[in-house]
């Protein structure tokens, strides 16, 4: 089973308003990922980090979108300004050495209002 | 770029019946494969990989698929489901060259009528 941390489980937040979120991988796991998954089940790779530094990351988090995993700290997801459209689960999810393995956490699912 | 295709939206099975939920992909390279489960409200649980050698994978709860490299498939099966097994199934897709992201499939819907 997953030790990958999620919080909060839910956000709320109007259009226009940050949305922050957190994540603790599993202990050992250099390698963090985001991803968004929608109503309609699809997933879209975010960002992600091997230890601190960001590995890729797709145009959409440039601009409103900044996450950061700073060493001895969960790392985080950042909406700077929300809109309907980010409404979704967001996952995170941890890999260790094994390349095809990812685990997951439970979700941060966002609503914007 | 990568495609995973799940043709089956929503299959839907009785308790102990063999199930097979399938998944295609187009890529030309050398790829890991993943099935994940999704129960409602909760985020995705790993049931087996494919790389290489035996192109039959046995997971978790009885969960086994089978890589198909003529038919760029990996269809996952399972002989005997129970209700508990009625969740969201995802088919995934990752290059095999460092710490790649996943592409998914849009997920099969699987209930189990006790």
């Amino acid at each position: 089973n997953s030790k990958v941390i999620q919080t909060p489980r839910y956000l709320v937040k109007g259009q226009g308003q940050k949305a922050k979120m957190r994540c603790i991988p599993e202990k050992g796991h250099p390698v963090v990922f985001w991803y968004q998954q929608n109503k309609n089940n699809e997933f879209k790779f975010l960002i992600n980090f091997q230890n601190q530094e960001v590995l890729q990351q797709i145009d959409m988090t440039e601009k409103r979108f900044s996450a950061e995993c700073p060493s001895n700290s969960p790392c985080s997801l950042e909406i700077q300004s929300s809109e309907a459209g980010d409404s979704a689960l967001y996952l995170c999810a941890s890999s260790g050495t094994s390349l095809a393995e990812q685990f997951f956490g439970p979700g941060t699912r966002l609503t914007v209002l | 770029t990568q495609t995973v295709s799940q043709s089956d939206a929503h299959v839907t099975v009785f308790e102990g019946d063999s199930v097979e939920l399938r998944c295609n992909y187009s890529y030309g390279g050398s790829i890991y494969l993943s099935w994940y489960i999704q129960h409602h409200g909760h985020g995705l649980q790993f049931l087996l990989k494919y790389y290489s050698g035996n192109p039959v994978v046995q997971g978790v709860n009885g969960f086994e698929a089978e890589f198909s490299k003529s038919d760029s498939s990996f269809h996952l099966r399972k002989a005997s489901v129970h209700w508990s097994d009625s969740a969201v199934y995802f088919c995934a897709v990752s290059m095999n060259t460092g710490y790649q992201n996943f592409y998914f499939g849009k997920g099969t819907s699987l209930t189990v009528i006790p």
